[in-house]
């Protein structure tokens, strides 16, 4: 699987949009972006997938550039629930199925 | 719908004895994930196995590590005779299928004395 790039830290305020990025230079076709976070001490939460397009859901947008080299997660109005540690993940589709966690981002939401 | 259930939430095992950390898929979810984490660490794969199987162990510890996902019952993460090392959290994940989404339960906090 491609590897990821992602800032250590970020911070942002509480109900302004966080815009987390991500490089994946080396992402092969079949393979997808995940996001996923960690809120400290519990497991790991799935937050959203692409391929190619830009996706949305009720917790986020998912933005992939059209070279597909890099994306942006995007919470809209961060609460101070979102703070965590987000992981970008490339993940091929195929057998080997399991994810490949890097260092993630730690989004720190302040008051 | 349950989610991933793993237990017991906490494991305190003193140097030399075993560790046994269970995990319960989610409803039609035939493939389990292991994951462990090392105190201010990132999360690092362990094993994957559908039933009865594992499929790949390329992060599993040469000893003392074993696990299975039988046909009845949870996933068993099985350590013997711990160390201090081993303290860590550990997580389950399942998912339905080959290339689906994983869903994460909330963990075994492993500590040995």
């Amino acid at each position: 699987d491609a590897k990821t790039t992602q800032p250590t830290s970020m911070d942002c305020a509480e109900g302004r949009a966080a815009n987390l990025p991500c490089n994946h230079s080396t992402i092969s076709g079949n393979e997808y972006v995940y996001w996923y976070r960690q809120i400290h001490s519990q497991g790991p939460q799935y937050i959203i997938h692409g391929l190619k397009n830009n996706e949305t859901n009720e917790m986020a947008s998912l933005i992939i550039t059209e070279d597909r080299k890099s994306s942006t997660l995007i919470l809209p109005h961060a609460t101070l629930r979102d703070t965590a540690v987000y992981y970008c993940i490339v993940r091929g589709y195929n057998a080997g199925n399991m994810l490949t966690f890097g260092g993630g981002t730690r989004l720190m939401v302040k008051p | 719908n349950a989610g991933v259930m793993q237990n017991p939430r906490h494991l305190v095992r003193r140097r030399g004895q075993e560790a046994r950390l269970r995990c319960s898929p989610m409803k039609g979810h035939s493939h389990v994930y292991w994951y462990r984490q090392l105190p201010e660490e990132g999360l690092k794969f362990m094993v994957y196995l559908q039933k009865e199987n594992i499929i790949d162990e390329s992060g599993m510890p040469k000893e003392r590590f074993s696990a299975e996902f039988p046909k009845e019952g949870p996933s068993i993460l099985r350590i013997q005779q711990v160390v201090r090392g081993d303290s860590a959290a550990y997580f389950c994940a399942s998912s339905p299928g080959n290339a689906e989404k994983l869903f994460f339960g909330s963990g075994t906090q492993l500590s040995v004395l």
